[in-house]
């Protein structure tokens, strides 16, 4: 069974940056592409970003351009997302997701709260 | 960007009634489009895949249709278990995916 299983929650100053992980288990892992997708407190889901492990770059919406880093590292099954120069808008519930023609598997979610 | 129209923007029906939840895109999506279930203080599940397959596990009373920038979901007797928020999701494009903006579905 595929599991992903995120890490915890943080808490983060405006301006500074968070990285959170996402481990992959079960399955198979390269082949796949995997999502980012956050959800601000009470708002809906909002696709930010991708990765195909194989190939190795990552990918993501316009509007974070500059600020997301996507990575992915095949020999430990994990998947990064790193968000800079974080403002309080940042402050969402961060998710993984594996692309299976759909998001068929999700991690339990990340809260990130940027605060002063 | 493509972006995606939901509506209505809320549903509240009874149980044993029949949900129809629309998604309209701004551009054709092909069949690229999937449908999540989010339950409260939950991740989101996928319910149908390619606009009409029902993704592992999900009960036949969930159906999806369309093609093109015009779909819809149908729940067609609602149980009532099946209070959530309903999001549409286009994947035509690598890797320029969108949302919408979500249907709330309310049971009476």
């Amino acid at each position: 069974q595929v599991q992903l299983v995120q890490s915890g929650a943080e808490v983060k100053k405006p301006g500074s940056s968070v990285k959170v992980s996402c481990k992959a288990s079960g399955g198979t892992f390269s082949n796949f592409a995997f999502s980012w997708v956050r959800q601000a407190p009470g708002q809906g889901l909002e696709w930010m970003g991708g990765i195909i492990p194989v190939f190795g770059t990552g990918n993501h919406a316009q509007k974070f351009q500059g600020r997301l880093t996507i990575t992915a590292d095949e020999s430990t099954r994990m998947v990064y997302m790193e968000l800079s120069s974080l403002r309080s808008d940042d402050t969402a519930i961060y998710y993984c997701a594996r692309d299976n023609s759909g998001f068929d598997f999700w991690g339990q979610g990340t809260l990130v709260t940027v605060s002063s | 960007e493509i972006v995606l129209t939901q509506s209505p923007a809320t549903l509240s029906l009874s149980p044993g009634e029949r949900a129809t939840l629309s998604c309209r895109a701004s551009q054709s999506v092909n069949n690229y489009l999937a449908w999540y279930q989010q339950k409260p203080g939950q991740a989101p599940r996928l319910l149908i895949y390619d606009a009409s397959n029902r993704a592992t596990g999900i009960p036949a009373r969930f159906s999806g249709s369309g093609s093109g920038t015009d779909f819809t979901l149908t729940i067609s007797s609602l149980e009532p278990e099946d209070l959530a928020v309903y999001y549409c999701q286009q994947r035509s494009n690598w890797p320029l995916y969108s949302f919408g903006q979500g249907t709330k579905l309310e049971i009476k």
